[in-house]
């Protein structure tokens, strides 16, 4: 099983500020096979990048995507009030898939 | 526009069994896998198994193995995840998300499907 490992668990930031956020995978994943999702209390995911770095559809510029092998990458340029959530990584090239235990980006 | 909708809250007591249904349209049934993905409450994602609605091959997470059913209707474009023999572990949000071969990536996901096991 591929486990995916994120960092750091919680960020706590203040709007405008850069948030990045690491995935490490405990084997080399496919870029194809790499994606993110961001999560609010009480709603199912939503898919922000795919291909480890394309932006799904109407995802803000804002989000970008990087890496390859076992170190991925999600960076939030400047944070919005909005974009205070939980963001988890997901391996889609292995069964299972895996998704990391996410991370918490708060305000601080 | 493409939706899935899955089926109201589950109240069961342990050793109980559960289906929760998730109906999709606005899109071709069979062009996308079904996964299933469940959520307990204040933890991570846990991916559950997927069922191809073409041919009804499924693929479970050894975790699951032997307690899960996941099944489809292709006349009315829906599928669905059968848990038997149930714990309070099993207390969780479960949602149904599509994804394909093609593009292995979740692009859409039902609202959620809460199911508490107590007795």
């Amino acid at each position: 099983e591929t486990v995916l490992t994120q960092s750091p668990d919680t960020l706590s930031l203040t709007p405008g500020e850069r948030a990045t956020l690491s995935c490490r995978a405990s084997q080399s994943v496919s870029s194809r096979n790499l994606a993110w999702y961001q999560q609010k209390l009480g709603q199912a995911p939503r898919l922000l990048i795919y291909g480890a770095a394309s932006r799904a559809t109407g995802i803000p510029d804002r989000f970008s995507g990087s890496g390859s092998g076992t170190d991925f990458t999600l960076t939030i340029s400047r944070l919005e009030p909005e974009d205070f959530a939980v963001y988890y990584c997901q391996q889609s090239g292995s069964s299972p898939r895996t998704f990391g235990q996410g991370t918490k980006v708060e305000i601080k | 526009q493409v939706h899935l909708v899955q089926s109201g809250t589950e109240v069961k007591e342990p050793g109980a069994s559960v289906k929760v249904s998730c109906k999709t349209s606005g899109y071709t049934f069979i062009a996308y896998y079904i996964h299933w993905v469940r959520q307990a409450p204040g933890q991570g994602l846990e991916w559950m198994g997927w069922i191809n609605p073409n041919s009804g091959d499924t693929n479970y997470a050894q975790k699951f193995q032997g307690r899960v059913t996941m099944t489809r209707d292709t006349s009315i474009s829906t599928a669905y995840i059968d848990l038997n023999s149930l714990t309070s572990d099993d207390t969780a949000l479960y949602f149904c998300t599509r994804a394909s071969r093609a593009t292995p990536e979740h692009d859409y996901w039902g609202q959620g499907t809460l199911l508490t096991v107590s007795s």
